[in-house]
């Protein structure tokens, strides 16, 4: 079965600093996908990063990069130049991509992400 | 705002009572997926839809949960005799290339 741990229930990062946050995975699939959200106090879950298990280059979107370690089933999250607004519960997802079980995504417990001025 | 609305926001209601929430999903978009969040916790698949038809159901989803999608366009979360135990946030999302949430019902059951 999939499982994904984040072991950091919560960070601190001073702004305008870089920050990683921790994800590993579990499972015997050969293709899925990696995702991570972001969930500001308001609730909605904001898509963040995408890696596909096939992909050769770690996945980037701006302040986002996804550092993809397949041997060691890990995904971090790098946060560049933090922002006061980053500040939000940060989840890690995985999906496995077979039609059979229709792209579920399964999440991790999440990391409070807090930026100190 | 992805496009994924979810009505309504919030609801309180009391023990017993009986619920129904409602999706409304990025028109183009063929799957859609209800998940649970309680709190502190990540979300957990609850089911999931192509078009029309209900694919897959996890065992979260007990005999007083139903859902469905007509038409394959909106879709509707029902509770049935609500439990205290069903306090959650419920979330929807639909599918492009990725899964787009929207902002959620937070159900509080008194």
């Amino acid at each position: 079965a999939q499982k994904i741990t984040q072991t950091q229930p919560g960070m601190f990062v001073q702004e305008k600093e870089a920050v990683t946050l921790d994800c590993t995975y579990d499972t015997s699939d050969q293709s899925y996908g990696l995702f991570w959200y972001k969930q500001p106090s308001s609730g909605e879950m904001i898509f963040l990063i995408y890696q596909g298990s096939y992909d050769e280059q770690n996945a980037t979107e701006g302040r986002y990069s996804l550092n993809f370690q397949k041997a060691r089933k890990s995904a971090n999250l790098v946060i560049s130049a933090s922002q006061l607004g980053d500040s939000a519960m940060y989840f890690c997802a995985m999906r496995e991509d077979t039609m059979e079980y229709g792209n579920k995504l399964v999440f991790g417990a999440g990391t409070i992400l807090r930026v100190k001025s | 705002d992805t496009g994924v609305s979810q009505d309504p926001r919030h609801k309180i209601t009391k023990r017993g009572q009986n619920v129904t929430f409602r999706c409304d999903p990025i028109s183009e978009h063929n799957r859609l997926y209800w998940y649970r969040q309680t709190l502190g916790q990540g979300p957990e698949f609850l089911t999931y839809f192509q078009n029309e038809a209900q694919l897959e159901k996890s065992r979260l989803l007990s005999d007083r949960f139903s859902a469905e999608r007509p038409k394959g366009s909106f879709s509707t979360l029902e509770i049935q005799r609500t439990e205290q135990g069903d306090s959650a946030m419920y979330l929807c999302a639909s599918q492009g290339a990725e899964q787009y949430f929207g902002p959620g019902t937070r159900l509080t059951v008194t």
